[in-house]
């Protein structure tokens, strides 16, 4: 298809892993992101991944890449309820150009 | 905080007039890019600019139009509002063209009545 698509909505326990996940359009793309944003807030970097990785960790956050399958996703080890949000993922496509999926609303729960 | 800044937070305007958003970008980025993001959805790229040329375009029509200046800051302009130009305006900087990583702005939240 020619979107980047995410699921909608994920509810996690505090203290569990939350895992987000994404598929992506152009195997081309070289950069692959995860943003956060916060209600009434721009897009926060969280992390990103070059093409020719499979992994990434950073702190809580571990990406996967599985090029093949152009699929992305993003673990958040330990969630808590500051995690609460929603995590776009994005891919480059050149010039600039992000493509960003509609979104991954994360609501943690006590 | 990633240092772009944008102006003004909030604005309501009517159909049919025209507005100016303002971004500036982080210290030691030259590239600007514009992103659309309606209530609901993932950001739509606008344009991108660098070094003061427009660099890229996504699917919108000519009355969005743009500006970088010599300090790299940037303008959007929107002519003709229509109702569906209700949403948030992000704008992004980075360090050049390509895959360089985009830090974005808190945005402007733009009500068309």
């Amino acid at each position: 298809g020619e979107d980047v698509e995410q699921s909608l909505f994920l509810s996690v326990r505090e203290g569990d892993s939350s895992v987000i996940n994404c598929t992506y359009t152009d195997s081309s793309s070289t950069y692959l992101y995860w943003y956060k944003q916060e209600p009434g807030a721009g897009l926060q970097l969280l992390t990103y991944i070059f093409s020719n990785m499979d992994m990434k960790q950073d702190q809580r956050l571990t990406v996967l890449l599985n090029k093949k399958d152009k699929h992305l996703s993003l673990r958040i080890a330990d969630t808590q309820t500051g995690d609460s949000a929603i995590y776009f993922c994005a891919e480059n496509l050149g010039w600039g150009k992000l493509q960003f999926g509609a979104g991954t609303q994360v609501v943690v729960t006590p | 905080e990633t240092g772009v800044t944008q102006s003004p937070t909030h604005l309501i305007k009517t159909r049919g007039q025209q507005v100016t958003l303002r971004c500036s970008s982080q210290s030691g980025h030259n590239t600007v890019s514009w992103y659309q993001q309606a209530l609901g959805q993932g950001p739509q790229f606008i344009f991108q600019y660098y070094r003061e040329e427009e660099n890229g375009r996504g699917n919108f029509p000519p009355r969005f139009s743009g500006l970088q200046f010599p300090n790299y800051s940037s303008e959007l302009n929107v002519n003709a509002l229509e109702l569906d130009d209700s949403a948030l305006y992000l704008c992004a900087s980075s360090k050049g063209q390509g895959p360089d990583t985009q830090y974005f702005g808190p945005g402007t939240r733009l009500t068309v009545l």
